[in-house]
This record gives C-alpha cells, structure tokens and sequence, in this order.
C-alpha cells in the first residue's frame, strides 16, 4: 500500500461545475499538506499550503485536512478551463522528512 | 524574478548511452532537489543539496546516477549507463532554506528522458 493515494483520473466536468480533489494517507506523522497544479510540459508550483488539520481557503481555492480521517481534499469553485491540470497532493511529518507525493489526478474542465 | 531553469528540454538516447541534465535554481535559493517523475506517478527524490553539500541521497541509485553542484549555484545530473526505465522527466526544484514543513519548492519545466 502506497503512503499516499490519489484517484489519477481522469476527472472531466463542465465550466462553473465545483471542483473536489481528494487523497488519503497511511502514516499519521503527516503535519504539513500541499497541493500543486503542474499543466502539461510543466514543473509543478504550489497551489495551497496547510498545516496540521482544518480549511484554509484562497480566492477560489479551499483546501481542507482531516487527520482523523487521513484525508484532504482541495475544492475548487466556478472552475474554468484554465483549471485544467495534474493536481498532485504532497505531505510531510515535518521540516526534515521530504515531501511524499500522490500520483496526481487529472482534470478537465470542459467550456 | 527568473524561475528555475533547467536544459535540455528534451533528450532521447540509446540504453547504456551516457546523459546529463543541466539545473540552474532561483538566485539566493540554498537548497537544490532532483526530483524523477515516471509518467503517471508523482515526483520521487533523488538527492538534496544544501549549498554544495549532499544532504539527503538515499533513492539516488548510486551505481549510474551522479550529482554535484559546484560551488552551491548550479547542479548537474547524470546517468551513466541509462535503462530503459530510466526513461520520466527529470525535474529540478530550489527552495530558500530546505525545510520540507514551510520553505516552498520552486520547480523548473523538467528534461523529459526517453530511453530506447
């Protein structure tokens, strides 16, 4: 079993649709979570950043962490084609314990 | 502010064939990544650098990968003999100090490696 899995997709819906983006993990040592957007050809850049449990929200970007669950999830409101993308989740026990990375979901936003 | 930059884009070469990969990170980063993405997974570290000094190699597979960064600014990657699966995009990130809790990783556009 993977310490972090995540549904590759691909996940296809219409312009204005909200978006749900979701990993869940093994190793309860996890503290920090992050989403990154990579679009095709392209490095991957950090999208929202979390640590420990609870929402955090950007523009129209929510990211929430549930440890007791070992889930998080990333929402994403009035997508737009723009949005279409790798969304990768990332995680950390801490400052010296590198990222471990999902395989990242695929999304299409269709105009 | 300049990105990561990375060279070549592209490179396809033969098995047992030697290749290099050319990383040049964000201006005041200390600390350099090589990251391997295999097509359809997430990023997989290779090595760490902070300033010039290794710190984290342990899934570098030593017997054909190598890397150094001189003088704590750019970096080099190597493969000598590359497999077939060696064959993924090999990505470059830099961040301001290494702290895998706070510090954001920069990453550049990758050199995507086909192995035939």
């Amino acid at each position: 079993q993977k310490e972090v899995e995540q549904d590759p997709g691909p996940l296809s819906v219409p312009e204005g649709a909200i978006v749900s983006l979701n990993c869940t993990y093994s190793n309860s040592a996890f503290q920090y979570f992050m989403w990154y957007r990579q679009y095709s050809r392209k490095g991957p850049e950090l999208l929202m950043y979390t640590y420990s449990s609870g929402n955090k929200e950007d523009g129209r970007f929510t990211a929430q962490v549930d440890k007791s669950s070992k889930y998080i999830s990333l929402f994403i409101r009035d997508s737009q084609p723009s949005d279409s993308a790798t969304y990768l989740c990332a995680m950390s026990a801490g400052s010296n314990y590198q990222l471990i990375w999902g395989a990242g979901t695929k999304l299409i936003i269709k105009p | 502010e300049a990105g990561v930059a990375q060279s070549p884009r592209y490179k396809i070469i033969e098995k047992r064939q030697s290749v290099a990969f050319w990383c040049n990170p964000i201006s005041g980063h200390a600390t350099l990544y090589w990251y391997q993405q295999i097509l359809g997974q997430g990023p997989k570290l290779l090595i760490q650098f902070q300033n010039n000094g290794v710190v984290d190699d342990s899934q570098l597979p030593k017997d054909r990968f190598s890397a150094e960064r001189l003088k704590g600014v750019d970096s080099t990657l190597k493969i000598q003999p590359a497999k077939l699966e060696d064959s993924a995009v090999y990505l470059c990130a830099s961040s301001l100090v290494g702290d895998y809790g706070t510090d954001t990783q920069y990453f550049g556009p990758g050199t995507r490696l086909t192995v035939l």
